[in-house]
């Protein structure tokens, strides 16, 4: 089945600081979506992309699909930030499919 | 327009207990999943719906656990006999449609239920 990595697998910010997240999949792609489980293990859904760039406030994604990555673009971070953020795609029939997911700490 | 809602968010039971995970997923959406995170590893797939039918359940770990959608509407997850491997998070998403083979919708998640076997 296909493969989803991301990296890294742990950050540690300064508040402010800006960061990028990057997943990659093994396989052609229908759809990726971004999410942010929250501290209190909400996942948020962060965007729907299968492909181009979107922006949503200090937030941006942009996925080359014939490239086979996403990335997950976080400017001026605040603790509020903190988390882990998943990578996850739908390929063919397959349900869809998470990485591993990066764990974001922002600190003040 | 509601959400995906879980109950309960939390449940704490002996091992050997039954526990019933519900989910309502957003109105009109015909397909709904449940998915868990054990002990903070991967999110992984247990199974999926469209409408009443099972789609998919080949993420099902063993025959402890049960699911239905009765009605194509709320869906419940039954872990019985629970064991102390089956302590995680339990989310349930939902999406309106998904072609085979082309775009996908949104799926949608739902705040999750900690479940906890001791």
């Amino acid at each position: 089945g296909i493969q989803v990595e991301q990296s890294p697998p742990d950050l540690i910010l300064q508040e402010g600081a800006n960061s990028t997240l990057r997943c990659n999949f093994s396989d052609s792609v229908n759809n990726l979506q971004w999410f942010h489980q929250n501290p209190w293990g909400q996942l948020i859904n962060l965007f729907y992309i299968p492909s181009g760039t979107k922006q949503n406030g200090r937030l941006s994604a942009t996925t080359v699909a014939t490239e086979r990555y996403s990335l997950l673009y976080i400017s001026s971070s605040q603790t509020t930030d903190s988390g882990v953020y998943f990578c996850a795609v739908y390929s063919g029939n397959t349900p869809l499919v998470f990485g591993k997911g990066t764990r974001l700490s922002v600190i003040a | 327009e509601a959400g995906v809602t879980q109950f309960p968010s939390h449940s704490v039971i002996e091992k050997g207990q039954t526990v019933t995970l519900r989910c309502d997923p957003i109105s009109g959406h015909d397909n709904l999943y449940w998915y868990r995170r054990v002990m903070g590893k991967e999110i992984k797939f247990l199974l999926h719906f469209v409408k009443e039918s099972k789609q998919d359940e080949s993420g099902m770990p063993n025959n402890r656990f049960l699911a239905e959608r009765t009605g194509g509407t709320y869906s419940t997850l039954k872990v019985q006999p629970a064991e102390l491997e089956d302590s995680g998070v339990y989310f349930c998403a939902s999406s309106l449609y998904r072609d085979r083979g082309l775009l996908s919708t949104e799926a949608f998640f739902g705040q999750g239920t900690r479940l906890t076997v001791v």
